[in-house]
């Protein structure tokens, strides 16, 4: 079964300071992959996509991720970090297989912390 | 585009009452819509999926009768959460997928319940 897999559940970065978040995915076949960012008390925002196209995607507010097939990981960066990024980060699954049965799985969410 | 609207954002209730949470997709048409809880400091949970039309596929361990979901149009789903308890406070969040989209899903904002 399909899973997902966020190394670190709290990242503190100072200002200005590369931002790197982790998720690395467990599947049999090709997923789509998803990052997404929370703020307090509101929903989900896509930040990228990756679905089998370019392995570098870019994303909204200056973040980009990178599949890695052999490294199964679709890590999130972002060169340098801004206060209005400080929120919980969601890395997700999903693909047009029976195994994700239309659903998406996510990990367990980052909290990024950016210091001044 | 892509915008998903839930109402209402937050909600207070006595035990025993029933509550009403509206998901509409404003400038699309969803086919299919999931309901997600979430507790504090954790990922989402996948409740239920909501197809137009049809009947609702919840998730192991949710009960249907408790939770109830309507998906009457291509642009309205609502979730009914009847004799509402404390354990039933919680943060709920609907999404939608649209139609032919590589499956990643638009988030409503939430709706956060208090129950009495």
């Amino acid at each position: 079964a399909q899973s997902v897999t966020q190394l670190g559940s709290h990242v503190s970065v100072s200002e200005g300071a590369l931002v790197l978040l982790r998720c690395n995915y467990s599947s049999s076949v090709p997923p789509y992959l998803f990052w997404y960012v929370q703020y307090p008390n509101q929903g989900l925002q896509l930040l990228l996509k990756y679905t089998s196209a370019a392995t570098l995607v870019k994303g909204i507010n200056g973040f980009e991720a990178e599949f890695k097939k052999s490294e199964t990981s679709f890590h999130l960066t972002k060169p340098s970090a801004h206060m209005s990024d400080a929120a919980e980060y969601f890395c997700a699954v999903s693909g047009p297989h029976m195994e994700y049965g239309n659903k998406l799985v996510f990990g367990a969410g980052t909290i990024l912390r950016v210091k001044s | 585009g892509a915008v998903v609207s839930q109402h209402p954002s937050w909600v207070i209730c006595k035990s025993g009452t029933s509550v009403k949470i509206e998901c509409r997709s404003l400038d699309f048409q969803a086919t299919t819509m999931f309901w997600y809880r979430q507790f504090p400091k954790q990922s989402l949970m996948l409740m239920a999926t909501s197809n137009e039309g049809s009947k609702a596929t919840y998730e192991q361990g949710v009960e249907k009768d408790k939770f109830l979901i309507n998906h009457a149009s291509l642009t309205l789903s609502t979730l009914t959460v009847t004799s509402a308890h404390p354990e039933d406070s919680s943060f709920y969040i609907c999404s939608a997928r649209v139609v032919g989209a590589t499956y990643e899903q638009y988030f409503g904002p939430g709706t956060r319940l208090t129950v009495t």
